[in-house]
């Protein structure tokens, strides 16, 4: 297990699509986090699983996001009508003790 | 409301020289801090992190010092090499919360 993946790297929609990412934590972690960055800022929390169950919210995360970890091993990010401002990079993170998060390498997200 | 400040954006050192990166914080119900590493159009990489029993931590090249009276901490690269030019994320956590809050970032140019 070489760490955090995500799927995929890229992505590119016009306004108003839905478009859905991938994130696989390493294996023996039962913590799971979303983040979103924008240029300029530091990564900002979205959401959090320990193992299928969805803990914490942001208020970050409006009615067009929904998060799942159905199996408490991989997670989706969905993302209804997307809007311009949904443009960011989209970063997973899990851990198994609750501080020390180890990050996959993004999804970039464009809406034109 | 910024609760993770980095008032540098960007700091420039040679090669061999010591880099400090500082990180200012206001919530003191933080008691956990941790240190990343993220290259361009990679996720962050955990560097070092520290607790707020203690005022250092130390591992090779990388010591994070922390002055929680002055919510203060500092990382310090030495010797600084040209491959850890990077932005440097400083990021805190309280106990109970699992999510992680960041600062904007510092980028380092190590230069040979």
């Amino acid at each position: 297990d070489t760490g955090v993946s995500q799927n995929p790297r890229h992505k590119i929609t016009k306004r108003g699509q839905n478009v859905t990412f991938r994130c696989d934590p390493i294996s023996e972690h039962n913590r799971l986090y979303w983040y979103r960055q924008t240029l300029g800022q530091g990564p900002e929390f979205l959401t959090y699983f320990q193992n299928e169950a969805q803990l914490e919210k942001s208020r970050l995360l409006s009615d067009r996001f929904s998060a799942e970890r159905p199996k408490g091993s991989f997670s989706t990010l969905e993302i209804q009508r997307t809007e311009q401002g949904d443009s960011a990079m989209y970063l997973c993170a899990s851990s198994w003790d609750p501080d020390t998060q180890y990050f996959g390498p993004g999804t970039r997200l464009l809406v034109l | 409301d910024q609760q993770v400040k980095q008032n540098s954006p960007s700091l420039s050192v040679q090669e061999g020289r010591i880099s400090i990166l500082n990180c200012d914080y206001t919530n003191s119900m933080f008691d956990y801090f941790l240190w990343y590493k993220k290259y361009p159009a990679e996720g962050p990489t955990f560097l070092i992190s520290i607790s707020s029993i203690k005022d250092k931590n130390e591992d090779g090249r990388f010591t994070v010092f922390l002055n929680k009276s002055a919510k203060h901490l500092s990382l310090h690269i030495v010797p600084s090499q040209p491959g850890d030019s990077a932005v440097y994320f400083c990021a805190a956590s309280a106990e109970g919360f699992q999510k992680l809050v960041f600062g904007t970032g510092t980028r380092l140019l190590v230069s040979p």
